[in-house]
């Protein structure tokens, strides 16, 4: 079965610093993978979405993420944070369902603080 | 408005008892899902429907049932109510990609949150 994993619960990073939060993932085929962001009291956000291609993946509000084969991981990148950009942020892969169509499977979650 | 609505937004209730929670969606999307979140756990899927005559269980599915009433409404169910389905619920929805191999992103509503005591 697929899978994402997201190995810090938190990052936390000065307002102005680059960031990143980490995504490494397991799956069998070709892997399809999204970052998610929820504000408090939202639901999640689509923010974006690797499926082939160039590995560094721009979206919405700045962000990147760039997608390594060999280290099958999926990092989200933003050169220089805001404080706006404190969030809860998902990891998700494409998987196969019974019937042919997708599912999306979502890792843990990481919270990103950005300090003033 | 909305383009997924979810009600109720909040709901307290008691052990063994019935709820329903409910989704609409203005987007004309085939897919419906619900999912459950849990702090630490992130998002699992209880229910997924690729069409109205579609329904499939998901990771989570026991204690739940689900209905798919027209492509634009797809409902929850817990029959009898237990404290450890204390969550936050989110409906969300797909678009069919032409061609079908190319999966397009989830669409959310903005959660309901249960608390079952």
């Amino acid at each position: 079965a697929q899978s994402v994993a997201q190995p810090e619960d938190q990052v936390n990073v000065a307002e102005g610093n680059p960031l990143t939060v980490k995504c490494t993932y397991s799956v069998s085929g070709n892997p399809y993978l999204f970052w998610y962001v929820q504000y408090p009291n939202r639901g999640l956000q689509f923010l974006l979405k690797y499926i082939t291609g160039d590995n560094l993946v721009k979206g919405s509000y700045g962000f990147e993420a760039e997608f390594n084969k060999s280290q099958t991981s999926f990092h989200l990148k933003k050169p220089s944070a805001l404080v706006s950009d404190s969030a809860l942020y998902f990891c998700a892969v494409r998987d196969r369902g019974r019937t042919g169509g997708f599912k999306t499977i979502f890792g843990a979650g990481t919270r990103l603080f950005v300090k003033a | 408005d909305a383009d997924v609505t979810q009600t109720p937004r909040n709901r307290i209730t008691k052990t063994g008892k019935r709820i329903m929670l409910e989704c609409s969606q203005t987007k004309g999307h085939d897919r419906m899902y619900w999912y459950r979140q849990d702090p630490g756990l992130g998002l699992r899927l209880i229910y997924y429907s690729f069409d109205v005559k579609d329904i499939n269980k998901g990771e989570i599915s026991d204690g739940y049932s689900v209905s798919r009433q027209a492509q634009a409404k797809f409902s929850l169910s817990l029959e009898s109510a237990i404290p450890n389905q204390t969550a936050l619920y989110f409906c969300a929805t797909s678009a069919r990609i032409q061609g079908g191999n190319r999966p397009g992103e989830l669409f959310f509503g903005e959660g309901s949150r249960l608390t079952v005591l």
